[in-house]
């Protein structure tokens, strides 16, 4: 079945540093991808989505591109700040599947250090 | 503040008792669900619910039973649960289910922390 994979964490930074959370995913079909965070205490927010091959979805200075050659779609961040520190699950809807339902990764916790 | 709640925030159960979680959205939506997420684990889908009628069940085991009075409403019923049941159980809504490219507008609730003994 479809699934998605990312990186395990934590991973932690420094202030300013460069970020990449990497992904990828297994679908039969045609799936939209996502990035959810989940800061401390909260419930989880959609961040970014890209819909179809080559697609960029950006937010809040970060960024994922929807490669279809290397099922991937990596999160990337210039500079991250400490209220970046949250974590980060990427997820994916199939087209056809089962309305409504996200496949989600396992989350990957970031912590940015000042 | 995404417009969905959930009470409560917290909540330690015995092995023996009946408990209910809730969750209220005042955005119009159409459209709810409850995730489970246990430490370590994807997010698991565990019901959707659809203009009040329950759409999806993921072989969720009988002693969670959910209940959708109204749109604006979803509960989660608890009875005789398992240690392995402690988990974050998340509402979450959207403004259809089943149309193209909305199904990913999810809004999620803060979650209840569920402690079973």
């Amino acid at each position: 079945g479809d699934s998605v994979t990312q990186m395990e964490g934590p991973v932690t930074l420094s202030e300013e540093a460069f970020l990449t959370i990497n992904c990828t995913y297994t679908a039969t079909g045609y799936p939209s991808l996502f990035w959810y965070v989940q800061y401390p205490g909260e419930g989880l927010q959609l961040l970014l989505k890209a819909t179809k091959a080559d697609d960029k979805g950006s937010n809040k200075g970060f960024e994922a591109t929807y490669r279809k050659e290397t099922t991937s779609f990596h999160l990337e961040k210039g500079s991250v700040q400490v209220s970046d520190s949250a974590v980060y699950f990427c997820a994916l809807s199939e087209c056809g599947g089962s309305q409504g339902n996200l496949i989600f990764g396992k989350g990957t916790k970031l912590s940015v250090k000042p | 503040e995404t417009g969905v709640t959930q009470t409560p925030r917290h909540l330690v159960m015995g092995m023996t008792n009946k408990k209910s979680l809730k969750c209220e959205q005042h955005l119009g939506h159409n459209a709810m669900y409850w995730y489970k997420q246990s430490a370590k684990k994807p997010l698991e889908l565990m019901f959707v619910y659809s203009l009040e009628e329950r759409v999806e069940n993921n072989s969720v085991p009988s002693r969670f039973s959910p209940e959708c009075p109204n749109s604006s409403h979803l509960f989660l019923h608890l009875h005789t649960l398992q240690p392995e049941d402690s988990a974050l159980y998340l509402c979450a809504s959207s403004q259809d289910q089943g149309l193209a490219g909305l199904y990913e507008k999810l809004f999620f609730g803060s979650g209840t922390q569920l402690s079973v003994l």
